[in-house]
């Protein structure tokens, strides 16, 4: 069984750039939920997708914005790049009918100067 | 704004020692979830609790759900090298919950044993 992958694993962007990010999830799991983890804090919840669709959001504004394939990798896209976007971006997996497990990624390093 | 509070922010502690770190919110959860996370890691889930006044123990961890469903704690016996790590906890807001499954993140205790 594949966990999960993300990548890349490091990335360095300057203000106003656009970057994205991408996840594939463990085998057999159809949902993906993307966290942003900034330094000395827990992840934040940005959005969810189920089945190709966002299933969700938290409090981000509209220039976060994701995508998941029919595979159920996912995508996260980040347009006009802010210096507070520096972060560790997590993605997690979970099956249908365990919902309260997920199971995260490595996570993708942005840095933005 | 923060929904869950953890408490210690950092530990450093000998190996041998027990400890216990605390999760906290005056929200009520239907679940609440423990992780580990290393350095240059994902967070790796460690337990779910579910029912008021539940324990779970796991090896030398042991986790408890509080009464109303609003804290928890996580008690480590004879603290290892090998437990050094971000330790966070996470609540399904059984209040705010939408049409999804939103996990909310305490901002994590660090816990550091030195051998």
């Amino acid at each position: 069984e594949t966990g999960v992958t993300q990548s890349p694993t490091h990335l360095i962007k300057t203000r106003g750039q656009q970057v994205t990010l991408r996840c594939s999830s463990q085998s057999g799991h159809n949902t993906v939920s993307w966290y942003q983890q900034a330094l000395g804090q827990g992840p934040q919840f940005i959005f969810q997708y189920y089945r190709e669709e966002e299933n969700g959001r938290g409090n981000f504004p509209p220039r976060f914005s994701g995508l998941q394939f029919p595979n159920y990798s996912s995508e996260l896209n980040v347009n006009a790049l802010e210096l507070d976007d520096s972060a560790l971006y997590l993605c997690a997996s979970s099956s249908p009918g365990a919902r309260e497990t997920q199971y995260f990624g490595p996570g993708t390093r942005l840095l933005v100067l | 704004t923060q929904l869950l509070e953890q408490s210690p922010q950092f530990l450093s502690i000998q190996e041998g020692e027990n400890l216990t770190v605390y999760c906290n919110s005056s929200s009520v959860f239907s679940s609440l979830q423990w992780y580990r996370q290393e350095p240059g890691e994902g967070p790796v889930l460690l337990v779910t609790v579910v029912t008021g006044g539940e324990v779970k123990k796991l090896k030398r961890l042991t986790f408890q759900f509080g009464d109303a469903r609003k804290d928890s704690s996580l008690h480590i016996t004879a603290a290892q090298p090998g437990d050094t790590g971000l330790y966070l906890c996470a609540g399904e807001d059984s209040i705010m919950k939408t049409s999804y499954d939103k996990v909310i993140f305490g901002p994590g205790t660090s816990l550091s044993v030195i051998p």
